[in-house]
């Protein structure tokens, strides 16, 4: 039974420029959410998508945005990247039925130069 | 706004000793409360979760936590730490219904000495 997966595990990207990253949700879900965590913090909530729609949004600007295909796949797309955006990025999927705990994917290290 | 206060940066444990992680949080009701451990380079892995019922959860790797409604504490417990359990763990409230986001606190990173 595979877990969420992400990719690119690793990202290099200079300032201005626009990156995807993709997750592959656990086996069964149907909802992912998207996460921040910058370099000795905690994850900050991005996004969460279910249905192919955005649900609820944490305090992001617009240059993140996300997409959720109809196999529950999901991207987060940032653009115009700043440096303060090197972080790593988290998914986590769970199942929209009643209190279902999130799992989290191994993340992708973006950093930007 | 919700809040989830990790009081110690930076806990130290002899092998073998027992472990107490704090975890406070602020919030009107009674959130869904996490424990998720992150080892370097690796996402998060849950360890146990509380939505509801007996205050007391059992998790895995024989971690446990005690939900604490007066104290609005949510402590993680292991009566005899290994070696392999340094890492840092994070709390985590959810909040919304079943929708819920996840707000985490700032973590606490565990070293073992042997």
């Amino acid at each position: 039974d595979a877990g969420v997966t992400q990719s690119p595990t690793h990202l290099i990207k200079t300032r201005g420029q626009q990156v995807t990253l993709r997750c592959s949700p656990k086996s069964g879900h149907d909802t992912v959410s998207w996460y921040q965590q910058a370099l000795g913090q905690g994850p900050q909530f991005i996004f969460q998508y279910y249905e192919e729609e955005e649900r609820q949004r944490g305090n992001f600007p617009d240059r993140f945005s996300g997409h959720q295909y109809p196999n529950y796949s999901s991207e987060l797309n940032v653009n115009a990247l700043l440096l303060g955006d090197s972080a790593l990025y988290l998914c986590a999927s769970s199942l929209n039925q009643g209190a279902q705990p999130q799992h989290f994917g191994d993340g992708t290290r973006l950093s930007i130069l | 706004a919700q809040s989830v206060t990790q009081p110690d940066i930076h806990i130290t444990v002899s092998e073998g000793a027992s472990l107490e992680l704090r975890c406070n949080y602020s919030y009107g009701a009674t959130p869904y409360l996490f424990w998720y451990v992150q080892s370097p380079g690796q996402g998060l892995q849950l360890l146990l979760k509380y939505f509801s019922g007996d205050t007391l959860v059992q998790g895995i790797k024989g971690f446990e936590a005690e939900f604490k409604r007066s104290q609005s504490s949510f402590n993680l417990r292991k009566p005899s730490v290994h070696w392999s359990d340094a890492a840092e763990y994070f709390c985590a409230v959810g909040l919304g219904g079943s929708n819920y986001k996840l707000t985490f606190g700032k973590g606490t990173l565990l070293t073992v000495n042997p």
